[in-house]
Protein backbone atom coordinates (compact mmCIF):
# COMPACT_ATOMS: atom_id res chain seq x y z
CA UNK A 1 0.00 0.00 0.00
CA UNK A 2 1.05 3.87 -0.70
CA UNK A 3 2.51 5.09 2.16
CA UNK A 4 -0.41 8.01 2.91
CA UNK A 5 -1.87 8.60 6.13
CA UNK A 6 -4.76 11.29 7.07
CA UNK A 7 -5.34 12.72 10.18
CA UNK A 8 -7.21 13.19 12.03
CA UNK A 9 -9.41 10.17 11.33
CA UNK A 10 -12.52 11.50 12.96
CA UNK A 11 -13.55 15.04 14.22
CA UNK A 12 -16.36 16.40 15.47
CA UNK A 13 -16.69 20.44 15.75
CA UNK A 14 -18.69 23.17 15.96
CA UNK A 15 -19.97 25.95 13.31
CA UNK A 16 -17.85 28.49 12.79
CA UNK A 17 -14.78 26.94 14.25
CA UNK A 18 -11.29 26.47 11.92
CA UNK A 19 -10.44 22.99 11.46
CA UNK A 20 -7.00 21.53 9.47
CA UNK A 21 -7.22 17.93 8.25
CA UNK A 22 -3.77 16.76 7.36
CA UNK A 23 -2.34 14.43 4.66
CA UNK A 24 1.05 12.97 4.87
CA UNK A 25 2.74 10.74 3.03
CA UNK A 26 5.95 8.89 2.37
CA UNK A 27 6.11 8.48 -1.24
CA UNK A 28 7.86 11.52 -1.91
CA UNK A 29 4.67 12.13 -4.78
CA UNK A 30 4.96 15.53 -6.52
CA UNK A 31 0.58 15.55 -6.97
CA UNK A 32 -1.35 16.37 -3.89
CA UNK A 33 -5.46 15.80 -3.90
CA UNK A 34 -8.55 16.86 -1.29
CA UNK A 35 -11.66 15.30 -2.10
CA UNK A 36 -14.69 15.30 -0.13
CA UNK A 37 -17.81 12.60 -0.52
CA UNK A 38 -21.12 13.11 0.35
CA UNK A 39 -24.08 10.45 0.13
CA UNK A 40 -25.73 10.50 -3.69
CA UNK A 41 -22.42 11.92 -4.66
CA UNK A 42 -18.85 10.56 -6.12
CA UNK A 43 -15.61 12.24 -4.70
CA UNK A 44 -15.41 15.73 -5.85
CA UNK A 45 -12.34 17.43 -6.39
CA UNK A 46 -11.66 20.71 -3.56
CA UNK A 47 -8.00 21.25 -4.09
CA UNK A 48 -5.01 20.08 -5.22
CA UNK A 49 -1.59 20.48 -5.57
CA UNK A 50 1.54 19.86 -8.21
CA UNK A 51 4.34 21.07 -6.13
CA UNK A 52 5.99 22.55 -2.79
CA UNK A 53 3.60 25.68 -2.45
CA UNK A 54 2.04 24.98 -5.87
CA UNK A 55 -2.07 24.47 -5.34
CA UNK A 56 -5.42 25.08 -7.30
CA UNK A 57 -8.36 25.05 -6.72
CA UNK A 58 -10.72 22.28 -8.10
CA UNK A 59 -14.68 22.04 -8.35
CA UNK A 60 -15.90 22.50 -4.86
CA UNK A 61 -12.85 25.34 -3.27
CA UNK A 62 -15.43 27.83 -1.20
CA UNK A 63 -14.61 27.82 2.20
CA UNK A 64 -11.57 25.55 1.97
CA UNK A 65 -7.71 26.96 1.83
CA UNK A 66 -5.13 24.30 1.44
CA UNK A 67 -1.32 24.73 2.21
CA UNK A 68 1.86 22.54 1.24
CA UNK A 69 5.11 23.58 3.16
CA UNK A 70 7.21 20.42 2.39
CA UNK A 71 6.31 17.71 -0.13
CA UNK A 72 5.21 15.30 1.85
CA UNK A 73 2.79 17.29 3.91
CA UNK A 74 -0.92 18.41 2.26
CA UNK A 75 -3.32 20.41 5.09
CA UNK A 76 -6.64 21.45 3.96
CA UNK A 77 -8.38 24.09 6.34
CA UNK A 78 -11.61 24.91 6.53
CA UNK A 79 -12.13 28.67 7.51
CA UNK A 80 -15.18 28.53 9.55
CA UNK A 81 -16.72 25.27 9.70
CA UNK A 82 -20.13 24.97 8.50
CA UNK A 83 -22.76 22.35 8.46
CA UNK A 84 -22.86 21.72 5.02
CA UNK A 85 -18.98 20.91 5.35
CA UNK A 86 -19.91 17.49 6.54
CA UNK A 87 -18.39 14.91 5.13
CA UNK A 88 -15.84 12.79 4.20
CA UNK A 89 -12.18 13.98 3.28
CA UNK A 90 -9.83 11.72 1.14
CA UNK A 91 -6.62 12.82 0.32
CA UNK A 92 -4.93 11.37 -2.71
CA UNK A 93 -1.12 11.27 -4.26
CA UNK A 94 0.29 10.29 -7.78
CA UNK A 95 3.66 10.69 -9.02
CA UNK A 96 5.64 10.99 -11.89
CA UNK A 97 7.13 7.82 -13.06
CA UNK A 98 6.74 4.16 -13.61
CA UNK A 99 3.09 3.01 -11.88
CA UNK A 100 2.54 6.08 -9.63
CA UNK A 101 2.53 8.42 -13.03
CA UNK A 102 -0.92 7.36 -13.92
CA UNK A 103 -2.57 5.42 -10.49
CA UNK A 104 -3.88 7.97 -7.50
CA UNK A 105 -3.40 6.09 -4.43
CA UNK A 106 -5.86 7.33 -1.76
CA UNK A 107 -5.71 7.78 2.07
CA UNK A 108 -7.97 6.18 4.20
CA UNK A 109 -10.27 9.50 4.73
CA UNK A 110 -11.06 11.45 7.42
CA UNK A 111 -14.95 11.60 8.88
CA UNK A 112 -15.53 15.01 9.73
CA UNK A 113 -19.26 16.26 11.20
CA UNK A 114 -19.68 20.21 11.79
CA UNK A 115 -22.55 20.42 14.55
CA UNK B 1 -12.84 15.39 -20.11
CA UNK B 2 -15.64 13.46 -21.54
CA UNK B 3 -18.53 12.60 -19.22
CA UNK B 4 -19.03 8.76 -18.46
CA UNK B 5 -22.98 6.72 -18.29
CA UNK B 6 -23.03 3.64 -15.57
CA UNK B 7 -26.04 1.52 -14.58
CA UNK B 8 -26.20 2.38 -10.62
CA UNK B 9 -26.27 -1.02 -9.73
CA UNK B 10 -25.20 -5.01 -10.49
CA UNK B 11 -25.57 -8.16 -8.73
CA UNK B 12 -23.17 -11.15 -9.97
CA UNK B 13 -22.93 -14.55 -8.41
CA UNK B 14 -20.09 -15.51 -6.71
CA UNK B 15 -17.63 -17.29 -8.52
CA UNK B 16 -19.07 -15.68 -11.68
CA UNK B 17 -17.37 -13.17 -14.23
CA UNK B 18 -18.81 -9.87 -13.81
CA UNK B 19 -19.20 -7.17 -16.90
CA UNK B 20 -19.74 -3.99 -15.76
CA UNK B 21 -20.54 -1.65 -19.27
CA UNK B 22 -19.87 2.34 -19.10
CA UNK B 23 -20.67 4.41 -21.74
CA UNK B 24 -18.69 7.49 -22.81
CA UNK B 25 -19.68 8.26 -26.15
CA UNK B 26 -18.60 11.74 -26.14
CA UNK B 27 -14.57 10.90 -25.48
CA UNK B 28 -12.06 12.06 -27.62
CA UNK B 29 -8.96 10.66 -29.30
CA UNK B 30 -6.75 11.17 -26.44
CA UNK B 31 -8.81 10.99 -23.35
CA UNK B 32 -8.06 7.41 -21.35
CA UNK B 33 -10.29 5.10 -19.79
CA UNK B 34 -10.10 4.45 -15.94
CA UNK B 35 -11.44 2.07 -13.39
CA UNK B 36 -11.23 2.83 -10.33
CA UNK B 37 -13.00 0.90 -7.48
CA UNK B 38 -14.64 1.93 -3.20
CA UNK B 39 -14.80 -0.74 -1.14
CA UNK B 40 -17.27 0.68 1.64
CA UNK B 41 -16.15 3.45 3.41
CA UNK B 42 -12.35 2.87 1.70
CA UNK B 43 -10.41 5.03 -0.15
CA UNK B 44 -10.82 4.69 -3.99
CA UNK B 45 -8.64 2.20 -5.16
CA UNK B 46 -7.08 2.17 -8.96
CA UNK B 47 -7.87 -1.45 -10.93
CA UNK B 48 -6.93 -0.22 -14.64
CA UNK B 49 -6.64 2.06 -17.49
CA UNK B 50 -6.59 2.07 -21.10
CA UNK B 51 -6.42 3.88 -24.48
CA UNK B 52 -7.48 1.88 -27.02
CA UNK B 53 -6.39 -1.77 -26.79
CA UNK B 54 -7.70 -4.39 -24.23
CA UNK B 55 -5.68 -4.09 -21.17
CA UNK B 56 -5.70 -6.95 -18.74
CA UNK B 57 -3.85 -7.13 -15.53
CA UNK B 58 -3.68 -9.23 -12.19
CA UNK B 59 -7.37 -7.75 -10.90
CA UNK B 60 -9.48 -7.14 -13.90
CA UNK B 61 -9.83 -7.18 -17.99
CA UNK B 62 -10.72 -3.75 -19.45
CA UNK B 63 -12.45 -4.20 -23.32
CA UNK B 64 -12.88 -0.80 -25.16
CA UNK B 65 -15.02 -0.77 -28.19
CA UNK B 66 -13.11 -0.33 -31.53
CA UNK B 67 -14.87 3.33 -31.83
CA UNK B 68 -14.32 3.99 -28.18
CA UNK B 69 -17.69 4.80 -27.08
CA UNK B 70 -18.24 2.20 -24.21
CA UNK B 71 -15.91 -0.22 -22.43
CA UNK B 72 -16.39 -3.02 -20.23
CA UNK B 73 -14.52 -3.90 -16.90
CA UNK B 74 -14.73 -7.59 -16.79
CA UNK B 75 -13.59 -8.88 -13.14
CA UNK B 76 -13.34 -13.09 -14.38
CA UNK B 77 -14.08 -14.69 -10.89
CA UNK B 78 -15.96 -12.47 -8.86
CA UNK B 79 -15.75 -13.16 -5.06
CA UNK B 80 -17.73 -11.36 -2.22
CA UNK B 81 -14.69 -9.03 -1.41
CA UNK B 82 -15.63 -6.99 -4.96
CA UNK B 83 -18.78 -6.01 -3.77
CA UNK B 84 -17.90 -2.13 -3.96
CA UNK B 85 -19.18 0.98 -5.84
CA UNK B 86 -17.45 0.61 -9.29
CA UNK B 87 -15.93 4.14 -11.14
CA UNK B 88 -15.46 4.45 -14.72
CA UNK B 89 -13.93 7.67 -15.38
CA UNK B 90 -12.13 9.15 -19.08
CA UNK B 91 -9.66 11.94 -18.93
CA UNK B 92 -6.70 13.23 -20.66
CA UNK B 93 -3.57 11.62 -20.92
CA UNK B 94 -2.13 9.25 -17.85
CA UNK B 95 -0.21 11.73 -16.34
CA UNK B 96 0.54 14.82 -15.26
CA UNK B 97 -2.13 16.94 -13.06
CA UNK B 98 -4.52 13.99 -12.74
CA UNK B 99 -7.83 15.74 -11.71
CA UNK B 100 -10.21 12.57 -11.61
CA UNK B 101 -13.67 13.59 -12.02
CA UNK B 102 -15.80 10.94 -9.96
CA UNK B 103 -19.23 10.67 -11.50
CA UNK B 104 -21.63 8.41 -9.02
CA UNK B 105 -20.15 5.01 -10.06
CA UNK B 106 -21.97 1.98 -10.11
CA UNK B 107 -22.69 -0.59 -7.29
CA UNK B 108 -21.90 -4.18 -7.80
CA UNK B 109 -22.84 -6.70 -4.96
CA UNK B 110 -22.01 -10.00 -5.21
CA UNK B 111 -23.93 -12.65 -3.99
CA UNK B 112 -22.81 -15.98 -2.56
Amino acid sequence: DAGITQSPRHKVTETGTPVTLRCHQTENHRYMYWYRQDPGHGLRLIHYSYGVKDTDKGEVSDGYSVSRSKTEDFLLTLESATSSQTSVYFCAIHGTSGSSSYEQYFGPGTRLTVT
Amino acid sequence: DAKTTQPPSMDCAEGRAANLPCNHSTISGNEYVYWYRQIHSQGPQYIIHGLKNNETNEMASLIITEDRKSSTLILPHATLRDTAVYYCIVRVGQGGSEKLVFGKGMKLTVNP
